[in-house]
C-alpha cells in the first residue's frame, strides 16, 4: 500500500508570492493534516479536513489555506509568503479524524528568499 | 493551556547503550499519547500510542511507559543502534478533540 505523498519535495520561493503543496494520503485514510515544521517552534498545527470539510484549524494567519478534494488529496495554500514560512511542511493522513494514528510524507521543504 | 515538555533536548550516547527520554504533559483531558521517530529529512514515523488505562507498551527495543496520574511518559531504547539517531517526538491528543499537541522533540544521536 502506498504512503502518503507530498509534492514537491522542495520548493524555494521569494517573498510576496505564493505557493500550493499537495499530499496524497494513504488509500481508504479519509482525513488529512496538515503541520509546520521549524527547528525553534518544533511541529505546529496548521489544520485538519475530513471529507472534504475543515474540522480542526490551528493558530496561524488567514495567509495559510487548504482544500480537500472528493478523492480525499489535499492541497495547502500560502500566500504572500514571508521570509518567516520556510519551513517543512508535513501532511499526514488517517483512517478517521481523532484519536487515530497519523501517518506522515516526507515533507515539502520551502524556503523563502 | 495544553503543553508537552520534553526532555533532554539532546543526547549523545555510545552504540549498545541504552537511554531512557521523558515526555510530561498538562492536555487534558487526556486521550491517548503517542511517540514518534523523526529521520533527518523525513516525516514522523509511529512508535507507539498508549490510552489511559496503558502502563507500558514496547516496539522492539523501544519501550514506552506512561503514568496518567503524574501525566508522565518516557521511551526507553535498548542496545541503541546507529540507525536509532533521530528526532524522538511526543504528541499528546485530548478527548474529543482532533488536534494533537506536540514536544519540541528529543535530538539522539548514536555514536560508534
Amino acid at each position: 500500500k502506498a504512503g502518503v505523498t507530498q509534492t514537491p519535495r522542495y520548493l524555494i520561493k521569494t517573498r510576496g508570492q505564493q505557493v500550493t503543496l499537495s499530499c496524497s494520503p494513504i488509500s481508504g485514510h479519509r482525513s488529512v493534516s496538515w503541520y509546520q515544521q521549524t527547528p525553534g517552534q518544533g511541529l505546529q498545527f496548521l489544520f485538519e479536513y475530513f471529507s472534504e470539510t475543515q474540522r480542526n484549524k490551528g493558530n496561524f494567519p488567514g495567509r495559510f489555506s487548504g482544500r480537500q478534494f472528493s478523492n480525499s488529496r489535499s492541497e495547502m495554500n500560502v500566500s504572500t509568503l514571508e521570509l518567516g514560512d520556510s519551513a517543512l511542511y508535513l501532511c499526514a493522513s488517517s483512517l478517521r479524524d481523532g484519536g487515530n494514528i497519523q501517518y506522515f510524507g516526507a515533507g515539502t521543504r520551502l524556503s523563502v528568499l | 493551556k495544553n503543553q508537552v515538555e520534553q526532555s533532554p533536548q539532546s543526547l549523545i550516547i555510545l552504540e549498545g547503550k541504552n537511554c531512557t527520554l521523558q515526555c510530561n504533559y498538562t492536555v487534558s483531558p487526556f486521550s491517548n499519547l503517542r511517540w514518534y521517530k523523526q529521520d533527518t529529512g523525513r516525516g514522523p514515523v509511529s512508535l507507539t500510542i498508549m490510552t489511559f488505562s496503558e502502563n507500558t507498551k514496547s516496539n522492539g527495543r523501544y519501550t514506552a511507559t506512561l503514568d496518567a496520574d503524574t501525566k508522565q511518559s518516557s521511551l526507553h531504547i535498548t542496545a541503541s543502534q546507529l540507525s536509532d539517531s533521530a528526532s524522538y517526538i511526543c504528541v499528546v491528543s485530548a478527548q474529543g478533540y482532533s488536534t494533537l499537541t506536540f514536544g519540541k522533540g528529543t535530538m539522539l544521536l548514536v555514536s560508534p
